[in-house]
Parts: C-alpha cells; sequence; structure tokens
C-alpha cells in the first residue's frame, strides 16, 4: 500500500525564516512520482513540482528548493526567506505508476504560516 | 485558455437527499477525479475515471457514485447525502499517455464547500 506522510501538521515561521516542509512516503514500486500542491487560503490547488523517482537531483526554483532522498524515502520542501504569502497548506503526493492513468496519494498537509 | 470548473461553489443540503456535484474540463484530458478535502486526512481520493464509460472506485467510495458519458465531464452523485459527507469537493483531471502514466500532474477545480444538515 502507499502512503504518504507530513508530520508536521502546523509550523510558524516570521517573514525571512527559512522553512523546510516534511514528506515521507512509502512504496513497494521501484517506479514512481512524487508532487508538492500548494493551497493558498483561497482554497484552490496550485501545482508546484513533479519528480520521478529515477532523478534524485535536488531542485531549485526561485526561493523554492526540493530535496528528494530515495535512502530515507523523503522528498522534503524548503522555502528560503520565507514571505508572507507563502502562508498556505501544502500537500506532498505520491503516484502509482503500474497503472494506466494517475492516481494521487496525498498526505494530510501541512499548514504553514509566515508572520510579518 | 482551458480550464476545469466546478458547480455549485457551495452547498447545503439535507440529510437524505440526492445531490450532484459537477465538474467540467476543457483540456480534453482523459483522465478525471473526485476527491474530498477533510481536516487531518489531506484529500482521499473517491471515484476516478480514465475515459468515457470507464468509472472506478477510490479509496472512500461508499455513498458516491460518478458517470462518464463524455470527455469534458465527470459528475459526482450522493445518492442520499449523510452528515459524514459534509466536506469540500474536489474535481481534478489530467493528461494520459501511454507509458508515461504517472508522469502527468493533476489540475484541479476550484472546489465544491458541501454541507449537509
Amino acid at each position: 500500500a502507499q502512503k504518504v506522510t507530513q508530520a508536521q501538521t502546523e509550523i510558524s515561521v516570521v517573514e525571512k525564516e527559512d522553512v523546510t516542509l516534511d514528506c515521507v512516503y512509502e512504496t513497494r514500486d521501484t517506479t514512481y512520482y512524487l508532487f508538492w500542491y500548494k493551497q493558498p487560503p483561497s482554497g484552490e490547488l496550485v501545482f508546484l513540482i513533479r519528480r520521478n523517482s529515477f532523478d534524485e537531483q535536488n531542485e531549485i526554483s526561485g526561493r523554492y528548493s526540493w530535496n528528494f532522498q530515495k535512502s530515507t524515502s523523503s522528498f522534503n520542501f524548503t522555502i528560503t526567506a520565507s514571505q508572507v504569502v507563502d502562508s498556505a497548506v501544502y500537500f506532498c503526493a505520491l503516484s502509482d505508476p503500474l497503472e494506466y492513468g494517475n492516481k494521487l496519494v496525498f498526505g494530510a498537509g501541512t499548514i504553514l504560516r509566515v508572520k510579518s | 485558455d482551458a480550464e476545469i470548473t466546478q458547480s455549485p461553489r457551495h452547498k447545503i443540503t439535507e440529510t437524505g437527499r440526492q445531490v450532484t456535484l459537477a465538474c467540467h474540463q476543457t483540456w480534453n484530458h482523459n483522465n478525471m477525479f473526485w476527491y474530498r478535502q477533510d481536516l487531518g486526512h489531506g484529500l482521499r481520493l473517491i471515484h476516478y475515471s480514465y475515459g468515457v464509460q470507464d468509472t472506478n472506485k477510490g479509496e472512500v467510495s461508499d455513498g458516491y457514485s460518478v458517470s462518464r458519458s463524455n470527455t469534458e465531464d465527470l459528475p459526482l452523485t450522493l445518492e442520499s447525502a449523510a452528515s459524514s459527507q459534509t466536506s469540500v469537493y474536489f474535481c481534478a483531471s489530467s493528461e494520459s499517455h501511454p507509458g508515461q502514466a504517472a508522469f502527468n500532474e493533476q489540475f484541479f477545480g476550484p472546489g465544491t464547500r458541501l454541507t449537509v444538515l
């Protein structure tokens, strides 16, 4: 069975602090895909990143970076110099490649509050 | 621009009533999904479809049904609404390419907040 664990229910930081959101996953598959989505207070879900299991290179996009480590089954998300606009719920998700199309298994989400 | 829409955005209904939530996408995606979002659970898959006339049960399908008569629409029906179905419902769609089955991100609609009294 697949499982995604986001152990941090809620994190509060002060603007300009760096913050890391943890994601640990479980899967028996050797080929799989990991995703991060952002849900701002307005409620929509915004795709942030996709990573396949064969690519362990870290990725950086502006203030966002992702650290993928297969050895620890983790796909952590770091926001550098956080801003108030980063306040949102962040979801990590895992996709099973054995089926045609894709199903996502989501973690419970981490609420990030950035205070000015 | 292609998009995915849901209606209504808010719905209040009574226990035992039948409710249908609409989902319409203009991406021409084969894959469509329904999730519910509840605090502490993230998003959980209710039903999904890989194409016209195809429907499949997800993790929390009891009390829900879907039908897929065309590419654009996947309505979600609550046959007899229960208070436990009070939630925010999200529809999503994604492309499907043989050999890249799980690669494509899902695009989400704005959500429907359903309250069952």
